[in-house]
């Protein structure tokens, strides 16, 4: 089945300081989903990119769309505390079910004040 | 307030015993998920639903089956027969349209073994 490589797996970094982590396919995708899960409860959509070369800005998040379709990126500036959490992509293969998504394992931010 | 209510928030488990995850929703969405998230994991498919009195295997759906007699409800039912079934079960729901939509979730339901 489709997989996606997400990294790194996890980050530790200080207040303030800016965050990238990457996801990457196998075959070509059409829809890249970003989300956010904080403990205990489900994700939440961070941004979505529909367009190879589309660049998304959602206040100090911004994502992009590679332009092979096969890769999307996550770059958070200025990170806070409360950006703490687990952060998935996800994306729908060009060609498969409008409905089904496949999922990054995630990666696991801390921020240390 | 427009979303996923999943119940209950915890849930134990007997041996050989059925257990039923409820999913709502509220938004009118016409096709609802059911995912299972283990530790260090994605996020798994177990079943989908396009349209009401439809739905279609996910990934890992041996052990479980669900039902859609209505348009915003999704309900899980985890058999005897899935053997592992301690894990995080998130439902989420989307709209339909060719490009496809972003898929929104539910705070998921616990569930373990007793």
């Amino acid at each position: 089945g489709q997989q996606l490589n997400q990294s790194p797996q996890s980050m530790f970094i200080q207040e303030g300081e800016d965050v990238s982590m990457n996801c990457t396919s196998s075959s070509i995708f059409n829809t890249w989903l970003w989300y956010k899960q904080d403990p205990g409860e489900g994700p939440v959509l961070l941004i979505a990119l529909y367009k190879a070369g589309e660049l998304t800005s959602n206040g100090r998040l911004t994502a992009q769309f590679g332009i092979t379709r096969k890769d999307s990126f996550l770059n958070i500036s200025a990170s806070i505390p409360s950006d703490v959490g687990i952060y998935f992509c996800a994306g729908r293969s060009s060609g498969g079910s409008n409905y089904k998504l496949t999922f990054g394992k995630g990666t696991l931010l801390t921020v240390n004040p | 307030d427009g979303g996923i209510t999943q119940s209950p928030k915890y849930l134990f488990r007997k041996e050989g015993q059925n257990v039923t995850l409820s999913c709502e929703q509220n938004l009118n969405h016409d096709a609802m998920y059911w995912y299972r998230q283990d530790p260090g994991q994605g996020l798994r498919l177990i079943y989908y639903s396009q349209i009401v009195n439809d739905f279609q295997k996910g990934d890992i759906a041996e052990g479980y089956s669900v039902s859609r007699e209505k348009k915003e409800s999704f309900p899980l039912t985890v058999t005897s027969a899935q053997k592992n079934p301690t894990a995080f079960y998130l439902c989420a729901s989307s709209m339909w349209s060719i490009q496809g939509q972003p898929q929104h979730f539910g705070d998921g339901t616990r569930l373990s073994i007793l």
